[in-house]
């Protein structure tokens, strides 16, 4: 079974500063990773994921993600937000194998202020 | 189409009464899926389609959801005898082949509302 954990359900920043948001996964087999936002009312768009090759991706508007097999972690990061930034972050996992099925985190809540 | 599209956006329903809610993928997407996401929380997976037919539907709730796919294309997500507990916005989202590792293309979602 595989599961996601996001340990932070809110995350509050200024404009300008750097953000990290935390996710961890636990899982026996190779995964794909995934970082998703919704912005209120809106559906999911996919910021950036990991299938295999380097452990750091880049995304869209500027956020990125490090790939750690040892900590079995996949944390989003971005250098400096925006307002517009603000939105809530999924991450989530699919085990190659395991029928391609995403499996969410319960998502963080970033709220970027001036 | 040139993306998912789902109708209603928003849905209010009597506790009791049954509804369908719409899926249209993008053109071409043979794998389609069903999610729910309740309040405060990430999207649970439901159900999925691979063509017409259900592959795996083992987030179905209980025996009140089922979901169809009969052209391969559009889906229909049906609830019978709705429950206050079923609130919740229901997303679908599709990929062009299933084994897909790219991740899905979700729809906005239906919010449903039973009162």
């Amino acid at each position: 079974a595989q599961s996601v954990t996001q340990l932070d359900s809110q995350v509050p920043v200024f404009e300008e500063a750097p953000v990290e948001l935390r996710c961890n996964y636990s899982s026996s087999v190779s995964v794909y990773l995934f970082w998703y936002v919704q912005y209120p009312n809106q559906g999911l768009q996919l910021l950036l994921k990991y299938l295999s090759g380097s452990t750091l991706v880049k995304g869209i508007n500027g956020f990125e993600a490090e790939f750690n097999k040892s900590q079995t972690s996949f944390h989003l990061r971005k250098p400096s937000v925006h307002i517009s930034d603000t939105a809530e972050y999924f991450c989530a996992v699919i085990t190659t194998g395991g029928g391609n099925k995403l499996t969410f985190g319960t998502g963080t809540q970033l709220k970027v202020e001036l | 189409g040139a993306g998912v599209s789902q109708t209603p956006s928003n849905k209010v329903t009597e506790k009791g009464k049954y509804v369908e809610l719409r899926c249209d993928p993008i053109s071409g997407h043979t794998a389609l899926y069903w999610y729910r996401q309740s309040l405060g929380q990430g999207p649970e997976f439901l159900i999925y389609f691979q063509g017409t037919g259900a592959a795996d539907d083992s987030g179905l709730p209980n025996d009140r959801f089922f979901a169809v796919r009969p052209e391969g294309s559009v889906s229909t997500l049906k609830i019978q005898r709705t429950e206050r507990g079923d609130s919740a916005v229901y997303l679908c989202a599709s990929s062009p082949f299933w084994g897909d590792p790219n991740g899905y293309t979700f729809g906005s979602g239906t919010r449903l509302t039973v009162v």
